[in-house]
């Protein structure tokens, strides 16, 4: 297992274009994270998914932001109509939690540019 | 709400110190307490999970306490070498069922030869 895998790396769209980034998480891990990171800032909890299931999102996401974990593997975050204020790091993180934590592993993250 | 500070925001030290990382958390009831390493524009690399039982861990030249009376967490960094300038960020979180964590904003380091 190479750990928690992000695609893409990089991207710069247009603002009021559609994207779309994918997580693929450990493969024994069970619960999903995508977290967004600013300049000089430590990351900032978005979402996360036990199994499919999305459990919680954080007020930050509003209605442009969608998550997906179909079945229970990889996970895909789109953001509709971006803005200038979306230009972030979008990490997402995986753990396996079965009574205790394994912690959390991160990937390598997505750079979003919105121009 | 859980708050995490992290102190100082940046540091420059010469090759050889040992360094002292703090971390300081409003909520004491934290379930754990993780670590991690970021190098610019990279992702996050974890390197030491505190459960709230513990009481410290270690990891080569790394060595993490946490005093969950105080609010406190600790990185040790043993003889400082050029290779671990980086971002490093400290996260907690909290018990009760919750399942995410709350970053401080992390400390710049520079370790110059």
């Amino acid at each position: 297992d190479t750990g928690v895998s992000q695609n893409p790396r990089h991207k710069i769209t247009k603002r009021g274009q559609n994207v779309t980034f994918r997580c693929d998480p450990i493969s024994e891990h069970n619960r999903l994270y995508w977290y967004r990171q600013t300049l000089g800032q430590g990351p900032e909890f978005l979402t996360y998914f036990q199994n499919e299931a999305q459990l919680e999102k954080s007020r930050l996401l509003s209605d442009r932001f969608s998550a997906e974990r179909p079945k229970g593997s990889f996970s895909t975050l789109e953001i509709q109509r971006t803005e200038q204020g979306d230009s972030a790091m979008y990490l997402c993180a995986s753990s396996l939690e079965t009574g205790s934590s394994s912690g959390y592993t991160f990937g390598s993250g997505t750079r979003l540019t919105v121009v | 709400k859980q708050e995490v500070t992290q102190i100082p925001a940046a540091l420059s030290v010469p090759e050889g110190e040992n360094l002292v990382l703090n971390c300081s958390f409003t909520d004491s009831a934290i379930y754990n307490l993780q670590w991690f390493r970021q190098d610019p524009g990279k992702g996050l690399t974890s390197l030491l999970l505190i459960q709230s039982s513990q009481r410290e861990q270690t990891s080569g030249r790394l060595n993490a306490s946490l005093d969950k009376s105080s609010g406190r967490s600790t990185l040790y960094i043993a003889a400082s070498q050029p290779g671990d300038s980086a971002t490093y960020l400290c996260a907690a979180r909290l018990s009760g069922g919750y399942n995410k964590l709350i970053f401080g904003a992390g400390t710049r380091l520079a370790v110059h030869p």
